[in-house]
């Protein structure tokens, strides 16, 4: 599975979009990006995922670049319930074959009143 | 759907102790993987199965540690002897195709 790179940590203001980039420019053409979070002390949590075209549901959206070597993942207003690390992860996924499901550093986001 | 289910909470054991964490994955769900965190090495995946059958168990530290998954609703990690650097909370996932779900995890110490 492609590596991915994100910045370590990040604030964000209440109520402001929170952007949280990442990098994946060894990506291959059926390779998925996928955004996880993890609030403290609790399991990670799916947000979203996409291949080439943008996604939005009602956690986040999902930008990724159309030469698919970077994403990112934009909580729309932040709340300081969305404070957690961040891990973007690029996972192989087919209807019969499906890679790991690595985890990097990931990126803490504090949000801040 | 109780979501992923993992027990013990928490488990608190002596060095050379033998230790079993259990998992009951999502019903439906064909893939199931084992992680480990720790402050010094994040979320390492230990091993996953998909349809009861251990796809990588690469990154299982040592021999010590060993995994099964006798059926879909069922699997165990098992650490014999565990040691002190064994202490983390355990992870276990279940998943169909993309999203995975995240059990509340296990918090071993080996004291």
């Amino acid at each position: 599975d492609a590596k991915t790179t994100q910045p370590p940590s990040m604030d964000c203001a209440e109520g402001r979009a929170a952007n949280l980039p990442c990098n994946h420019s060894t990506i291959s053409g059926n390779e998925y990006v996928y955004w996880y979070r993890q609030i403290h002390s609790q399991g990670p949590q799916y947000i979203i995922h996409g291949l080439k075209n943008n996604e939005t549901n009602e956690m986040a959206s999902l930008i990724i670049t159309e030469d698919r070597k970077s994403s990112t993942l934009i909580l729309p207003h932040a709340t300081l319930r969305d404070t957690a690390v961040y891990y973007c992860i690029v996972r192989l996924t087919g209807s019969s074959n499906t890679g790991k499901l690595i985890f990097g550093q990931g990126t803490t986001l504090q949000v801040k009143p | 759907d109780a979501g992923v289910i993992q027990s013990p909470r928490h488990e608190v054991t002596e060095m050379g102790q033998e230790v079993t964490l259990r998992c009951k994955p999502i019903s439906g769900h064909d893939y199931l993987f084992w992680y480990r965190q720790t402050m010094m090495r994040g979320l390492e995946l230990l091993i996953y199965f998909n349809n009861n059958v251990p796809i990588d168990d690469s990154g299982m530290p040592e021999d010590r540690f060993s995994a099964k998954m006798p059926n879909a609703s069922f699997s165990t990690l098992k650490i014999q002897p565990s040691e002190p650097r064994d202490s983390a909370v355990y992870f276990c996932a279940s998943s169909r195709r993309h999203e995975a779900f995240f059990g509340q995890g296990t918090r071993l110490t080996v004291v």
